[in-house]
């Protein structure tokens, strides 16, 4: 079972670029890495998903390194709606695979 | 496109009765997954259908169950209410499953009292 490490919290300011690391020492073969962004009251929204290497869309990248045991979620320039939790999620392979939560990072930006 | 739509929005329940919750998925889409999310143990994974057929379940206990109709619609059941069920129960849906882009709802809040 990949378990994964987030921070608790980040503090940033507007304008800044952001980066926030997922630990998942247990990764599998066939695991994607996704991340997903939580307002208050709200379900979670899709951001960014991954196998290997740097993969970027128009409001973040996602860097994985060669061993995968880890990814980086960066967002360029922050702005105060951004204030949100993210949270890393990493889906295990296999016939009876359980997907794996973060606790999730809370990001504030400041102004 | 409407989004993901569950009902109801809030729901207030005494222990050991049951409750159903429903979740009706974006136009489209054959899967749908449920979480539970609490403030102590976070986003959990309970269970995903696809096609009326329940393809993957989470470390919850059979009182928690679920199923999907055939126009994709899910519902799932919480029999013998306790205490520590009291959370937000967020349904998501996607076009292949829990590896593809998944869009949630807003959740139901349950209480348990």
């Amino acid at each position: 079972l990949a378990k994964t490490t987030q921070p608790i919290s980040m503090d940033s300011y507007e304008g800044q670029e952001v980066n926030i690391t997922c630990s998942h020492n247990n990764i599998a073969t066939n695991d994607y890495i996704t991340w997903y962004q939580q307002f208050p009251s709200q379900g979670p929204r899709f951001i960014i998903q991954g196998y290997k290497t740097k993969v970027t869309n128009e409001v973040a990248s996602l860097f994985i390194p060669a061993d995968r045991k880890s990814s980086t979620l960066s967002l360029p320039r922050v702005s105060l709606s951004d204030t949100a939790v993210y949270y890393c999620l990493v889906g295990e392979g296999g016939s009876n695979y359980k997907l794996t939560f973060g606790k999730g990072t809370l990001l504030t930006v400041n102004p | 496109k409407a989004g993901v739509t569950q009902t109801p929005r809030y729901l207030i329940k005494t222990r050991g009765q049951q409750v159903t919750l429903s979740c009706s998925p974006i136009s489209g889409h054959r899967s749908v997954s449920w979480y539970q999310q609490t403030p102590g143990q976070g986003l959990q994974f309970l269970f995903e259908y696809f096609s009326e057929t329940q393809r993957n379940k989470g470390n919850f206990p059979g009182r928690f169950s679920g199923r999907q109709f055939s126009n994709s619609r899910s519902e799932m059941n919480v029999s013998t209410l306790e205490l520590g069920d009291s959370a937000l129960y967020l349904c998501a849906s996607s076009l292949g499953g829990v590896y593809t882009e998944a869009f949630f709802g807003q959740g139901t809040r349950l209480t348990v009292v």
